[in-house]
């Protein structure tokens, strides 16, 4: 069974890059049909889905964040990241990263990470 | 982007009772609908996919229908472990979009 773990700073300062990682155990990163996902929550908010990067390695962020936003692989360590440049208080959120799986049946989130809450402050 | 739209945004309920959700998007979406519970401090759990299939290991109380524009979660018998946050989310187009959440509250 695929577990998702997510790890980085809870605290950044407002201007600097907001990084996390997702590890990954249980599946290859590698796999056909996978697009490894970050999603946020703002504090008492709904879901805001950040972007993928796809088992080959592409990407697709949200347009809202695209100019700021940076999704890499490490196939090597079977992990995905999150860089978020400039930030500011409203970056501040829970983190998710979550696994979008592709086949016959449909397109869903099916694993998901146990959540980082970042916040951005001086 | 595709807007999904959920109603209502909480509701009360007693245990044993039947709670509808809906949900509606922007434009067609054919059956790329998911449905998600969330807990407090949790991370958001499958429940649906493909806007009627459930997820393995979800209880059979857990029921979704529709397709195209209108989407809906039903439970059927409201039990104690399932007053929560559920949203819906469309997976057909980028980017993924989600409901504002609908909160079941006892």
């Amino acid at each position: 069974q695929v577990r998702l773990l997510g790890s980085g700073p809870g605290l950044v300062k407002p201007s600097q890059t907001l990084s996390l990682t997702c590890t990954v155990s249980g599946d290859s990163i590698s796999s056909v049909g996978y697009y490894w996902t970050w999603i946020r929550q703002h504090p008492g908010k709904g879901l805001e889905w950040v972007g993928y990067i796809s088992y080959s390695g592409s990407t697709y962020y949200n347009p809202s964040l695209e100019s700021r936003l940076s999704i890499l692989i490490d196939m090597s360590k079977n992990q995905f990241s999150l860089k978020l440049s400039s930030v500011t208080a409203a970056d501040t959120a829970v983190y998710f990263c979550a696994r979008d799986l592709s086949n016959s049946g449909g397109i869903y989130f099916d694993s998901w990470g146990q959540g980082t809450l970042v916040t951005v402050s001086s | 982007d595709i807007q999904m739209t959920q109603s209502p945004s909480s509701l009360s309920a007693s245990v044993r009772d039947r709670v509808t959700i809906t949900c509606r998007a922007s434009q067609s979406i054919s059956n790329y609908l998911n449905w998600y519970q969330q807990k407090p401090g949790k991370a958001p759990k499958l429940l649906i996919y493909a806007a009627s299939s459930l997820q393995s290991g979800v209880p059979s109380r857990f029921s979704g229908s529709g397709s195209g524009t209108d989407f809906t979660l039903t439970i059927s018998s409201l039990q104690p472990e399932d007053f929560a946050t559920y949203y819906c989310q469309q997976s057909y187009s980028l980017p993924r979009t989600f409901g504002q959440g609908t909160k079941v509250e006892i």
